[in-house]
């Protein structure tokens, strides 16, 4: 059984402040990872994907991934009330085709 | 603009009727997924489809539950009979296959079914 693991939360930041959310997996199989965003009452939205060992940056977001630990983790920097949302760590293998979901972290930015 | 559309968007029922929820891919996406998400169990995979056949179904209770994609922009999901713990958001996604690292999903705005 795949399992993706992630801190329920809620997580509670000052605006301004840096935003680290974490995700541990239990398959070493796994080659891609996601993080998607979810508001309260909508669909989740891709932020970021990796899939090499390291970091990688998109404007306020970095996704980091060490496969060695099983850990995939996303740092929103300058977080601002608008961040609030649940964040959903994804997980897929190249042999499947579909992704194993976390059960998300609950992410709140404080005026 | 291309998105995954659903319908309904919300639907309650009674228990023991008939539940049919319809969604349509982005045209060119040939991976259909659907999705329950509720509080206690967050987001599940039902099943999905590859070129409209089932690839996977095994996250769905077979007794009730069925999906089938009649055509390659339609997909659909059966409950009957209907339960109250059936009750939920029903999210479909869809891709791109062949196989590759980065082949992301994009969610459909979900259907919030409601069984009394």
């Amino acid at each position: 059984q795949k399992e993706v693991e992630q801190n329920s939360g809620p997580l509670s930041v000052p605006e301004g402040a840096i935003a680290s959310l974490n995700c541990t997996y239990s398959d070493r199989g796994s080659q891609s990872f996601f993080w998607y965003r979810q508001y309260s009452g909508k669909s989740p939205e891709l932020i970021m994907f990796i899939y090499s060992n390291g970091d990688k940056e998109d404007g306020r977001f970095t996704a980091q991934l060490n496969k060695a630990s099983q850990y995939v983790s996303l740092l929103i920097r300058d977080s601002q009330p608008s961040d609030s949302a649940t964040y959903l760590c994804a997980v897929k293998d190249n042999y499947g085709q579909n992704f194993v979901f976390g059960p998300g972290t609950r992410l709140s930015v404080l005026p | 603009d291309a998105r995954v559309t659903q319908t309904p968007r919300h639907k309650v029922t009674e228990m023991g009727q008939e539940v049919t929820m319809r969604c349509q891919p982005i045209l060119g996406h040939n991976t259909v997924f659907w999705y329950r998400q509720t509080m206690m169990q967050g987001l599940e995979l039902l099943a999905y489809f590859r070129n409209r056949a089932p690839l996977d179904d095994s996250g769905m209770p077979k007794d009730r539950f069925s999906a089938e994609m009649p055509d390659a922009t339609l997909a659909t999901l059966k409950i009957q009979p209907s339960e109250p713990r059936d009750s939920a958001v029903y999210f479909c996604a869809s891709g791109l296959s062949p196989q590759g690292p980065y082949n992301e999903q994009f969610f459909g705005p979900g259907t919030r079914l409601t069984v009394l």
